[in-house]
């Protein structure tokens, strides 16, 4: 049962490109999150998804779309990538709102 | 507007000691809250987590102790042993908002041999 897993683990973008990060759980769950760890900081809510085929905006969503085409898979994309939007990326699903979050290995993203 | 924060930023404590770590909150309407560890390189790991209707809940050598009426968490480690270093979160929610999930800024815990 491998949980939420997340891909790439690792990337370097110049400033402007765009890419994609990929979350894929296999335990059913409905809800997925996606969000930004920056240094001393806690976790920061960008978008969120309550089932397949719905997003919604967290807490800092500008710079960055999502989607849930399938409700196993949760996208996040950076169609213009800032020097800000350097990060590490964690994905995250829980089986309902109120119940515990689980979350991925993260994505160490550089924007140079 | 809703912040959870940490009282200490770094704790340290000798192996085989219990350690406290404290989070204090600010929203009065938070009634779930969540206590996660952070190794390095790894993403949170989900350790306790307690309702408003409850003050105290036990795991596997922790206890989280929720005190409503001055809006402070506790988690304490008993026999605190090397592999507990780590970064420490609470995260609290309103279970009957739209509001997610907020953590706060983290403590770091340091065991020493």
């Amino acid at each position: 049962n491998a949980g939420v897993t997340q891909t790439p683990k690792f990337r370097v973008l110049k400033t402007g490109q765009s890419m994609t990060l990929l979350c894929a759980q296999d335990m059913n769950h409905e809800y997925m999150y996606w969000y930004r760890q920056d240094p001393g900081m806690g976790l920061r809510l960008i978008h969120y998804s309550v089932g397949e085929g719905t997003t919604a905006k967290g807490e800092v969503p500008d710079g960055y779309n999502v989607s849930r085409l399938k409700k196993q898979n949760f996208l996040l994309g950076l169609e213009s990538a800032a020097p800000s939007q350097t990060s590490v990326y964690f994905c995250a699903s829980s089986r309902t709102r109120t119940e515990k979050l689980f979350f991925g290995s993260g994505t160490q993203l550089s924007v140079l | 507007g809703e912040s959870v924060g940490l009282h200490l930023p770094t704790l340290s404590v000798q192996e085989g000691d219990n350690s406290i770590i404290n989070c204090a909150y600010s929203n009065s309407a938070s009634d779930y809250f969540i206590w996660y560890k952070q190794e390095s390189g790894k993403g949170p790991q989900f350790i306790i987590d307690i309702r408003s209707n409850m003050d105290k809940r036990q795991g596997q050598r922790v206890t989280v102790l929720l005190n409503k009426t001055v809006k402070h968490l506790s988690l304490q480690i008993a026999a605190t042993q090397p592999g507990d270093s780590a970064v420490y979160f609470c995260a609290e929610k309103a279970e009957g908002s739209a509001r997610q999930l907020t953590f706060g800024s983290g403590t770091q815990l340091t065991v020493l041999p």
